[in-house]
């Protein structure tokens, strides 16, 4: 089976922190993807990558970057965290225009 | 560019009941579909999709027919247990795109 491994359940941060989460996949697929999920808005892209060191911003980019060092592992980093960034952030991968598979989500609050 | 609209929710039934979550869509060229579920607590799993017109996708009772004259992908179950109780999202990726566009959402709570 497919193994989406974000790093945090629940993560509780401060206005103006920096915040990185972490998301690792073992099925060598090549695309990976960070969304945050709202009630009623669905799911929105943040970014999403094709390749190691390659990137390409989603529909809500602002305030956000990620970073793909390793093929496995997409990290996303809020480089300053902000009370409307409290969010649930789901991460996925995926190879070629197959479906995706999701990890099990990072409930982030920012106080 | 892509978009997917769901019938709103909350949806509330009885266990046995008949479940349908509307689902259309527009997109570019020929979409593959999929369907989501999300229960409380955890990431989204894979319920089932189709990738091309007609096709029709079934997993653990639930059904959805590509319908490519009504842009829709309909989301059926004959007869809901409780344990279906979770949040359903249909999405759609087009051909030559990576990502994933979806639906808000349908909350969906079974009552014994």
């Amino acid at each position: 089976d497919v193994k989406v491994t974000q790093s945090s359940r629940y993560l509780v941060k401060r206005t103006g922190e920096k915040v990185f989460l972490e998301c690792v996949q073992d099925m060598d697929h090549e695309n990976m993807f960070w969304y945050r999920q709202d009630p009623g808005l669905g799911l929105r892209l943040i970014y999403f990558s094709y390749d190691v060191k390659m990137k390409e911003k989603g529909d809500i980019p602002e305030g956000y970057s990620v970073s793909r060092e390793k093929k496995e592992r997409f990290s996303l980093i809020l480089e300053s965290a902000s009370t409307n960034q409290t969010s649930m952030y789901l991460c996925a991968s995926g190879q070629g225009h197959t479906e995706a598979f999701f990890g099990q989500g990072t409930r982030l609050t920012v106080v | 560019g892509n978009s997917v609209t769901q019938m709103e929710g909350p949806v509330t039934l009885s266990e046995e009941a008949f479940l349908t979550i509307n689902c259309t869509y527009t997109a570019t060229g020929y979409p593959s579909l999929f369907w989501y579920v999300q229960y409380p607590g955890e990431g989204l799993q894979l319920l089932l999709k189709a990738t091309k017109a007609d096709d029709k996708g079934s997993n653990k009772g639930f059904e959805a027919t590509y319908r490519k004259e009504t842009t829709s992908f309909h989301l059926e179950k004959g007869s809901v247990q409780v344990s279906d109780s979770a949040v359903y999202f249909c999405a759609l990726r087009s051909y030559g795109d990576y990502k994933l566009s979806f639906g808000a959402g349908t909350t969906v709570t079974v009552r014994a």
